[in-house]
C-alpha cells in the first residue's frame, strides 16, 4: 500500500526558518517524483514544485522558485520542503502528492496535509 | 504564467447531472485531471489523462475534453458528491498547473 506520510503542523514566527517532511513508503520512492502543493486558507491548490529521488532532478512552479526549496533524502524515503525566512503569506496547508512511477502528469497518491502557520 | 479557469460555483439537484468546465490556451495538447477535495480532507483523483477513471471512483464520474475547455461530468449526481473539484493539466514545459476550482453545490 502506498502511502505519504507528512510531519506534523508548525508554528513559526516570521523570519524563521523551517523544513517540512513526507515519508513515503510502499512503492519505489527513488523511482518516483514526488511534488509539493500549497493551499492557502478558504483557497485553491497551487503546485509548488516536484522532485525525483533517485537523481534529485528537481523542478519548480515559477511562482515558487527561490521562494523554497525542495529536497530529498532517498535513503529514508523522505522528501522535504523548506523556507529559509518565513513570511506570514506563507501560512497555510502543505500537501506532498506522487504521481504513478510511469508518469502520467497527475498525482494519485496523497499525503495528509502539513499546516504551517506562521504568526508574530 | 499558464492559468486554468473554473466557474466558482456549480448547483445541481440530485439525480441530475452536474458539469464542471475547465479552460486554458491550448488545453487539448495537454493532459487533464480531476480532484475531488471536502472540507478538512486531501484531494482525491478522481479523473486522469482527460478521460480515465481510476479504480474505486464511481462510474457517474466522467472525463472529456473538446479543444481548450476539459469537462467533468457527474452523472446522476449524489449528496455525497457536494466538494470542490479543481482541474489540473501537465505537460513537459508547464509541468503542473491546478485550475482555479469549482465548489459543487447539491440542493
Amino acid at each position: 500500500e502506498v502511502r505519504l506520510v507528512q510531519s506534523g503542523a508548525e508554528v513559526k514566527k516570521p523570519g524563521e526558518s523551517l523544513k517540512i517532511s513526507c515519508k513515503g513508503s510502499g512503492y519505489s520512492f527513488s523511482s518516483s517524483w514526488i511534488g509539493w502543493v500549497r493551499q492557502m486558507p478558504g483557497k485553491g491548490l497551487e503546485w509548488i514544485g516536484i522532485i525525483y529521488p533517485g537523481d534529485s532532478d528537481t523542478r519548480y512552479s515559477p511562482s515558487f522558485q527561490g521562494q523554497v526549496t525542495i529536497s530529498a533524502d532517498k535513503s529514508i524515503t523522505t522528501a522535504y520542503l523548506q523556507w529559509d525566512s518565513l513570511k506570514a503569506s506563507d501560512s497555510a496547508m502543505y500537501y506532498c502528492a506522487s504521481p504513478p512511477t510511469n508518469g502520467g502528469g497527475y498525482f494519485d497518491y496523497w499525503g495528509q496535509g502539513t499546516l504551517v502557520t506562521v504568526s508574530s | 504564467s499558464y492559468e486554468l479557469t473554473q466557474p466558482p460555483s456549480v448547483s445541481v439537484s440530485p439525480g441530475q447531472r452536474a458539469t464542471i468546465t475547465c479552460s486554458g490556451d491550448k488545453l487539448g495538447d495537454k493532459l487533464t485531471s480531476w480532484y475531488q477535495q471536502k472540507p478538512g480532507q486531501s484531494p482525491v483523483l478522481v479523473i486522469y489523462r482527460n478521460t480515465r477513471r481510476p479504480s474505486g471512483i464511481p462510474e457517474r464520474f466522467s472525463g472529456s475534453i473538446s479543444g481548450n475547455t476539459a469537462t467533468l461530468t457527474i452523472s446522476g449526481t449524489q449528496a455525497m458528491d457536494e466538494s470542490d473539484y479543481y482541474c489540473q493539466a501537465w505537460d513537459f514545459n508547464t509541468h503542473y498547473v491546478f485550475g482555479t476550482g469549482t465548489k459543487v453545490t447539491v440542493l
